[in-house]
């Protein structure tokens, strides 16, 4: 099936430490993002990929960090900078066609809790 | 810098009530208007919208764009339990130098239908 997948679904962290959140599609698309949603808010752009080794800083890139290695994964790296790491990841895929309407299509998302 | 402004923040109704939700908008280049339903997980996508006072319908939704005016709604007739969800309004725009699109998403409302 084609799709995105997130894991882990729950993932719990020490204050200091780095975690590394997985985004991997296999739907062919070139761009991918990582957005961030707390209570009573909507979606907040963190980071972009339009293409493999290229991805931009999004609205709230602070404290995080991107790898695009490769077409199929954005890993999400929340660092210990982060202020106030808790909150419900969402990875996205889209075919980039510069100037065309792209959808974007959600993960299942990953909610990390820091304790 | 693109704004998305939704409204109500939050709203309560019985099933089998009509509601209407709003979305206006502050982009530059804009390409299309696309409406997501979000329960406990990851948005789904409803609707994308690109002209103007062409209504979109899907079951019990409907969506339309008014490019004059610069907003959107979303009505949902003969509301059911299980349309209570948050509903997110996002933008899409052009990025500078025609490199791609990007969506700005609005903050959401909040949808409880009571039994």
């Amino acid at each position: 099936d084609g799709g995105i997948t997130q894991s882990p679904k729950y993932l719990f962290r020490k204050e200091g430490q780095n975690v590394t959140l997985s985004c991997e599609q296999n739907l062919n698309h070139d761009a991918m993002y990582w957005y961030r949603q707390d209570p009573g808010q909507g979606l907040r752009l963190i980071y972009y990929s339009q293409i493999v080794n290229d991805f931009q800083k999004g609205d709230i890139a602070e404290g995080y960090s991107v790898s695009r290695e490769k077409k199929e994964s954005f890993p999400l790296t929340v660092t210990s900078a982060q202020k106030n790491p808790t909150a419900f990841y969402l990875c996205a895929s889209s075919i980039q066609q510069g100037g065309g309407r792209d959808t974007q299509y959600f993960g299942p998302g990953t909610r990390l809790t820091v304790l | 810098e693109d704004k998305v402004v939704q409204s109500p923040l939050s709203l309560v109704v019985h099933e089998g009530d009509t509601v209407t939700l709003n979305c206006s908008y502050e982009v530059t280049n804009f390409r299309s208007l696309l409406w997501y339903k979000q329960e406990k997980k990851a948005p789904t996508f409803l609707f994308m919208l690109t002209s103007s006072g062409i209504e979109k319908k899907s079951g019990r939704l409907s969506s339309i764009l008014d490019k004059k005016e610069l907003f959107s709604i979303l009505n949902i007739t003969a509301t059911q339990t299980g349309d209570s969800a948050v509903y997110l309004c996002a933008v899409e725009a052009l990025i500078h130098n025609n490199a791609g699109n990007m969506l700005t998403f609005g903050g959401g409302t909040r949808l409880m239908v009571k039994p």
